[in-house]
This record gives C-alpha cells, sequence and structure tokens, in this order.
C-alpha cells in the first residue's frame, strides 16, 4: 500500500537536545511539507520542499532544519534553538495541485 | 495570498441532527478547495475536495460540501450525524503548482446522545 510513515509515533527531548523526526512517502510524490500542529493552533507550516535538493522555510521555520536528499525522505531536525517543541508534528506529500496526504504524526514532548 | 476562515471553534450537535460546518477563503484565481478530518493523535484524512465542475462535491462517509464563489464559501453538510463523527474538521485551499496548503484553524465536532 501506499502512504506516508512518521517515525517514531513519540519521542522525548531533553531540553538542549536535537531530535530528527523521519517522514517517509511511497507516493512518488514530489512535493513534501512538515506541519506543527498545537491546540486550537490549526496547523502551522514548519518547511516544505517541492523538488529533491531544495526546499523552503513556511511560516516558523525558527529552530527547525530539514534535508531533501531523496525524493521519498523529508527528515526534520528540531535543533535546541527551537525554545518550546513540544507538540504534534504532521508530515504530508502531494503532486501538483491535488490534495495533501499525510502521515499518521509524532508527539513531540520535552522533558 | 490566500487565507481561510472557519468561524466556528467548537460545535456540538445531536446524535442523527444534520450537521454544517462553516468555511470562508479568500484566493484571487479559481480555488482548489478542501475539507479534511482528524481524530485525536491522528493525521488528517481527506473527506473531499472541488477543482472545478459541479458545484455540490460528494465526499466519504456521507459528507459533501457546496461551493458558492459569490459567497466566497465552501460548508460542509452531512444530514445526519453519527457519534463516530466527533473529530475535528479542517478546510483548506490551494493555489498553484506545488505550494503548500493554506489550512484553516479548525473546528472542533462534540456529538451528543
Amino acid at each position: 500500500d501506499g502512504g506516508i510513515t512518521q517515525s517514531p509515533k513519540y519521542l522525548f527531548r531533553k531540553e538542549g537536545q536535537n531530535v530528527t523526526l523521519s517522514c517517509e512517502q511511497n507516493l512518488n510524490h514530489d512535493a513534501m511539507y512538515w506541519y506543527r500542529q498545537d491546540p486550537g493552533q490549526g496547523l502551522r507550516l514548519i518547511y516544505y520542499s517541492q523538488i529533491v535538493n531544495d526546499f523552503q522555510k513556511g511560516d516558523i521555520a525558527e529552530g527547525y532544519s530539514v534535508s531533501r536528499e531523496k525524493k521519498e525522505s523529508f527528515p526534520l531536525t528540531v535543533t535546541s534553538a527551537q525554545k518550546n517543541p513540544t507538540a504534534f508534528y504532521l508530515c504530508a506529500s502531494s503532486v501538483g495541485r491535488d490534495e495533501q496526504f499525510f502521515g499518521p504524526g509524532t508527539r513531540l514532548t520535552v522533558l | 495570498a490566500q487565507s481561510v476562515t472557519q468561524p466556528d471553534i467548537h460545535i456540538t450537535v445531536s446524535e442523527g441532527a444534520s450537521l454544517e460546518l462553516r468555511c470562508n477563503y479568500s484566493y484571487g484565481a479559481t480555488p482548489y478547495l478542501f475539507w479534511y478530518v482528524q481524530s485525536p493523535g491522528q493525521g488528517l484524512q481527506l473527506l473531499l475536495k472541488y477543482f472545478s465542475g459541479d458545484t455540490l462535491v460528494q465526499g466519504i462517509k456521507g459528507f459533501e460540501a457546496e461551493f458558492k464563489r459569490s459567497q466566497s464559501s465552501f460548508n460542509l453538510r452531512k444530514p445526519s450525524v453519527h457519534w463516530s463523527d466527533a473529530a475535528e474538521y479542517f478546510c483548506a485551499v490551494g493555489a498553484s503548482g506545488n505550494t503548500p496548503l493554506v489550512f484553516g484553524k479548525g473546528t472542533r465536532l462534540s456529538v451528543i446522545a
């Protein structure tokens, strides 16, 4: 079955640590996206990539970094510069103007 | 730039009652419009989408939505709500190419017996 996988489902981070969230898709989609979700805030765009080896900042990119070395993979690193990283993180992919397909999400908690 | 407004943060309906969730968008050209549903702790699932043609679109789980260009609206409806419909609902608008969808802040639906 084609789809998007995110791992891990739950992630705990100590203050000052960098952590990397994985996102993989086998839909052969060109574009991939990372969103952060907080209660009552909806989805806020962190980064997106329209093609391999290229990506753009979204609305809340500070404290995050990404890479897009392969079409199927778009990992997100939450750095120690992100002051309030506890949230639910969603990865998505799409082709053209069509719908975005979402992964199941990763819940990150800072201890 | 495009934007989406979902005026209702939280709606409570009785099981079996009808439902309408409101969505207003701002976009200069012909929009691509979407409704997604999210259960707690899950990803988003597409309910339906509108690109062109018939302004009344049918989706999964018995949902439908109507595109009204004159009102810049794309409201989601269901004639009879089931307890399993309790979730958060997001409206989104798409622009050109592979640019990200713009999402509303969501409407949380509670269903009571």
